[in-house]
């Protein structure tokens, strides 16, 4: 399996600009996550899906912020508009039910 | 609220044994798992305490103990390789995973 995929690697963008992460989970894995890390705040959970459904969307910081999965192999992550202090590495990461997480390795945005 | 929290950082040598601490202050983590990342990388797992005691993996063991909040996870025979960032993770009920605030490992030679 090639694991978790993530696209972009790296994306910069203006302030204002609509963004699209997007994640491609291991197959079979129950569970999606969306997590967000700066150094100033760590490892932060934004969103989860269990079966292509969310289950927790409390950590998303505010209403620029969206997240979709239209079905098990694809979930995507929206900010718009985009904004500086929305600069960071974006992880997605899937599990099976009660197993460790597999993360992809990261989308950094960067907006001017 | 929830949080666990980490030492920012812990600087060690080669072969030594390091400790790194996790306590928490919240009720409803039934699980404390552990995570490496490297500069540049994606968090990687490491371990999984579900029940009080010990885990050991290899070089790398973790501790949990629920009634006190806290866990650890202990490196033997530190190597280079080692150094990276290392964060502990609780698991709800709800499997929502919440990460601690990460150490820094630094290792010389």
């Amino acid at each position: 399996d090639a694991g978790v995929i993530q696209s972009p690697r790296h994306e910069v963008t203006e302030m204002g600009q609509e963004v699209t992460l997007r994640c491609k989970p291991i197959s079979g894995h129950d569970y999606l996550f969306w997590y967000r890390q700066t150094m100033m705040r760590g490892l932060e959970l934004l969103i989860y899906f269990n079966n292509n459904v969310p289950i927790d969307d409390s950590g998303m910081p505010e209403d620029r912020f969206s997240a979709k999965m239209p079905n098990a192999s694809f979930s995507t992550l929206k900010i718009q508009p985009s904004e500086p202090r929305d600069s960071a590495v974006y992880f997605c990461a899937s599990s099976p039910r009660n197993s460790p997480l597999h993360f992809g390795n990261g989308t950094r945005l960067t907006v001017t | 609220g929830q949080s666990l929290e980490q030492p920012s950082e812990v600087t060690a040598v080669e072969g030594a044994i390091v400790q790194i601490n996790c306590t928490y202050q919240t009720s409803g983590f039934y699980g404390l798992s552990w995570y490496q990342q490297h500069d540049g990388g994606a968090p990687t797992f490491l371990s999984y305490n579900a029940l009080d005691g010990l885990e050991e993996t290899g070089r790398f063991s973790s501790f949990l103990s629920r009634s006190d909040s806290y866990g650890y996870l202990l490196l033997q025979e530190l190597q280079m390789k080692d150094s990276a960032s290392y964060f502990c993770a609780g698991t709800r009920v709800n499997d929502k995973l919440i990460f601690g605030t990460g150490t820094r490992l630094q290792v010389f030679p």
